[in-house]
């Protein structure tokens, strides 16, 4: 039972590049959540997913899409990356049975745009 | 003004001493009070959670809410090395799926 996992643990990019971070969930958790942290500034919801096929805008949604197409799987996009898009980002999932309180997150990405 | 704020320390105490951690959120409807646990490096965990107003103790941590106050806490007795990290209050809503609003948190390191 491996929990969240996330891939990849580290990424530089150049601006304008694009990229994927996958998350990746094998406790059956229909919600899921993609976050970004930076210093002094806590975790920032960017999107989430109350079940496979459904997304929803976090509190800072641009520059970023996402996509649940299998239930255990929630992708985050990149299309253009920025600097300001340095960060470490962070995937939870939680049961709909707990609610969202009981978030069960993977280790990070470090995301670096040069 | 921020839903949640959290002063974000760092706090430095000495092994033994009791710790006081502290949130104040601006929106009444708010209905469950979490903390998590982030060590260097890693991704957070809850340590616990309360529902409503009231204390809930956890062997030497002890979570508070005060919501005619908007106010919530978190107490370490005995504070241990091991328990230097930094610490996420974060609020939701029952309705609220998916949106957890956390603080900024609070490092804290514990000197042997």
């Amino acid at each position: 039972n491996a929990g969240v996992t996330q891939t990849p643990k580290f990424r530089v990019l150049k601006t304008g590049q694009s990229m994927t971070l996958l998350c990746a969930q094998d406790m059956n958790h229909e919600y899921m959540y993609w976050y970004r942290q930076d210093p002094g500034m806590g975790l920032r919801l960017i999107h989430y997913s109350v079940g496979e096929g459904t997304t929803a805008k976090g509190e800072v949604p641009d520059g970023y899409n996402v996509s649940r197409l299998k239930k255990q799987n929630f992708l985050l996009g990149l299309e253009s990356a920025a600097p300001s898009q340095t960060s470490v980002y962070f995937c939870a999932s939680s049961s709909s049975f707990s609610g969202a309180y009981e978030q069960y997150f993977g280790p990070g990405t470090r995301l670096t745009v040069t | 003004q921020k839903e949640v704020e959290q002063d974000p320390g760092p706090l430095s105490v000495p092994e033994g001493a009791i710790v006081s951690l502290n949130c104040t959120y601006s929106n009444s409807a708010f209905q469950y009070f979490m903390w998590y646990r982030q060590y260097s490096r890693k991704g957070p965990e809850l340590l616990m959670y309360t529902y409503s107003s009231g204390n809930k103790e956890d062997g030497r941590f002890t979570a508070q809410v005060d919501k005619s106050s908007k106010y919530i806490s978190l107490f370490i007795r005995d504070s241990q090395p091991s328990d230097s990290a930094t610490y996420l209050c974060a609020i939701t809503r029952s309705s609220n799926t998916g949106k957890l609003i956390f603080g900024q948190g609070t490092t804290l390191q514990v000197k042997p």
